[in-house]
């Protein structure tokens, strides 16, 4: 079952703040969002995960809303390198609680 | 910090034989390791599960005794995949989590299995 929402794909300019929504409206009280990127051939990449409060990192911010029910991940200068397929997934934080990937968004970064 | 290594990164073999793929975690101990395979456009799939020095758990569908998991040790887990068949060929990555006080999963770069 998925339980999170993403757009297929997405373009933005290079420089531009890239936006990537995803909506987990069934999100469980403990769950967190987080947010991973797959580059083409290689593992993923773990960027940034958070609770309810919004939460910020060096690669990106997190922006959950009030309801938890959806979240938008922010890159604020994108560059070509940020070209790859963002995963979004709801997780617990306890015990061995797997990670279920969907079929992400896939972000070009257009020069 | 939080820094996975895979070997090998590419192999080629041939069908009927086995292979051994290894994973470690280089500046934190795992005590949960994980295994994906990911087939060409597609995302990735859990096949299990394990802790150090207990039995892997392994997903529905993923055959036990075709694709062996040993986590001996808290930096170190293999996947060996017996009796190799082209359909066995795939993106193999692993993750490990447990290092640095939290749940997160960090990944390994990948082992793209090919079997003739």
């Amino acid at each position: 079952d998925a339980k999170t929402t993403q757009p297929t794909s997405m373009d933005c300019a290079e420089g531009r703040a890239a936006n990537l929504p995803c909506n987990h409206s069934t999100i469980s009280g403990n769950e967190y969002v987080y947010w991973y990127r797959q580059i083409h051939s290689q593992g993923p990449q773990y960027i940034i995960h958070g609770l309810k409060n919004n939460e910020t990192n060096e690669m990106a911010s997190l922006i959950i809303t009030e309801d938890r029910k959806s979240s938008t991940l922010i890159l604020p200068h994108a560059t070509l390198r940020d070209t790859a397929v963002y995963y979004c997934i709801v997780k617990g934080n306890f015990g061995n609680e797997k990670l279920t990937f969907g079929t992400g968004t896939r972000l070009t970064i257009i020069p | 910090g939080a820094v996975v290594s895979q070997h090998p990164s590419r192999v080629i073999c041939k069908s009927g034989t086995s292979v051994k793929i290894e994973c470690r975690s280089l500046d934190f101990q795992a005590t949960t390791m994980f295994w994906y395979r990911q087939f060409p456009k597609q995302s990735l799939m859990l096949m299990a599960t394990s802790n150090e020095g207990s039995k892997a758990t392994y997903e529905q569908g993923v055959e036990k005794d075709k694709f062996l998991i040993n986590h001996a040790s808290l930096t170190l887990s293999t996947l060996t995949v017996t009796s190799a068949h082209p359909e066995d060929s795939s993106f193999y990555i692993c993750s490990a989590m447990g290092g640095l006080g939290t749940d997160t999963q960090y990944f390994g770069p990948g082992t793209r299995l090919t079997v003739l």
